[in-house]
Formats: C-alpha cells, structure tokens, sequence
C-alpha cells in the first residue's frame, strides 16, 4: 500500500519566490497534518484538515503560509513570498478516521532551503 | 503548556546496554492515546506503537517495551540490547478527542547508540 507522499522531496529556491509543497493522503484517511520540522524549534504542528476541512491553523507562522486541500485525497502548503528562516523540512502526515486513537502517518518530507 | 514532555533531549549508551527514554504527559480527558514514533538519521517518521488511555498493559515487542503508568502520566519506551540501528530521534506524542484530534509532540530525545 502507498504511504504518505509528498514533493518535491528537496526544493532550493530564492527568497521572495512561491514555493508550493505537495501531499497525497493515504486513500482512505480524511485527516491531514502539515508539520514542519527544524533544529531550533523541532517539530511544529502548522494546520491540520479533517474531512477537508481546516480545524486548526494556530500554527501557521504568517500571511505568508496557506494551506488548501482541494480535494479529499491531496494538500498544498504554499509559502509567497518565501524567506530564508522558512527553510526546514516540512513533513505531511494522514491518519484514518476522525478518532483520536489512529495513528498518523508521515510522508518523508520536503526539505526546503530558502536562498 | 507543555502537553508532552521528554526531558532528556541527547542520550548515547554502548551497544547491548539497555535504555529508557522517559515520556510524560498532561491531560484532563479520561479517554486519551499515547505514541512513540522513530526519527532515524534518514529523516522520516516511523509509527512505533500506540496505547489507549484504558489499558495500562505493558507491551513488548521484540527489544522494545513500553511501560505505561496513569497514576505518574508517564509512558516509557525501553530498548533492551541496544543496537547501532537504534540510533534515532525518539518522538512521544498525546492525541485527546476533546482537541479536535490534534496531535501533541514532545521535543523527541536524540538516541545515539555507539558500537
């Protein structure tokens, strides 16, 4: 079965450019976190969508970040315009079902370097 | 406040020593869900186990134990004979139905076995 998938898996671009972060969900789970990961500040909880539907996007550091799912099976995090303390590795992660006792599983991340 | 916490942030043992890597949590709901997940040095993030909030039953899996105690919050994992592929960032995390399902990470504790 496929996991998580996210992309691109590596992403260098100039600060001020767009930068769109892509994430498929595991077919069937309806929940959707966006994390992002970095030394200073270890992992961070962004937004996270159940049933498609934002629930809690407290996380999103500014204007700047957004974050959509068009679909009940896809994400986009999209950074505009982008700065270089917004490199990290950011990770997407799905779990089955809007009970609290499933786990979430994560795709292996995009890490993003901002130049 | 500091829903998970994981106070050790770098321990290394020599291979075949045991090791604990403590968890405690904070929660008011009686229905809750305890993980352990696994960061190794290639970056994803790996699902290790899963503990509801009304089974107190230790598990045992393989070299991995978890010991989870309500009355101290607390829900440790033991690695028994450590092994060099054991060298990983830990990550325990709470998920309580009374916040939407949000997951709560603590700060992960960096494991470095040394053959």
């Amino acid at each position: 079965d496929a996991g998580v998938i996210q992309s691109p898996r590596h992403e260098v671009t100039e600060m001020g450019q767009e930068v769109t972060l892509r994430c498929k969900l595991i077919s069937g789970h309806n929940s959707l976190f966006w994390y992002r990961q970095t030394m200073m500040r270890g992992l961070e909880l962004l937004i996270y969508f159940n049933n498609n539907v934002p629930i809690d996007d407290s996380g999103m550091p500014e204007d700047r970040f957004s974050a959509k799912m068009p679909n009940a099976s896809f994400s986009t995090l999209k950074i505009q315009p982008s700065e270089p303390r917004d490199s990290a590795v950011y990770f997407c992660a799905s779990s089955l079902g809007a009970d609290s006792n499933q786990p979430q599983h994560f795709g292996d991340g995009t890490r993003l370097s901002i130049l | 406040a500091q829903k998970v916490t994981q106070a050790q942030t770098e321990i290394s043992v020599v291979e075949k020593e045991d090791v604990t890597l403590d968890c405690v949590y904070e929660t008011r709901d009686t229905t809750y869900y305890l993980f352990w997940y696994k960061q190794p040095p290639s970056g994803e993030l790996v699902f290790l186990i899963r503990r509801n909030s009304f089974d107190e039953q230790n598990e045992i899996s393989g070299r991995y134990s978890w010991n989870f105690q309500k009355s101290t919050s607390s829900f440790n994992f033991t690695i028994t004979a450590s092994q060099v592929v054991d060298s990983a960032v830990y990550f325990c995390a709470l998920r309580q139905p009374g916040t939407g399902n949000q997951f709560y990470f603590g700060t992960g504790t960096s494991l470095t076995v040394i053959p």
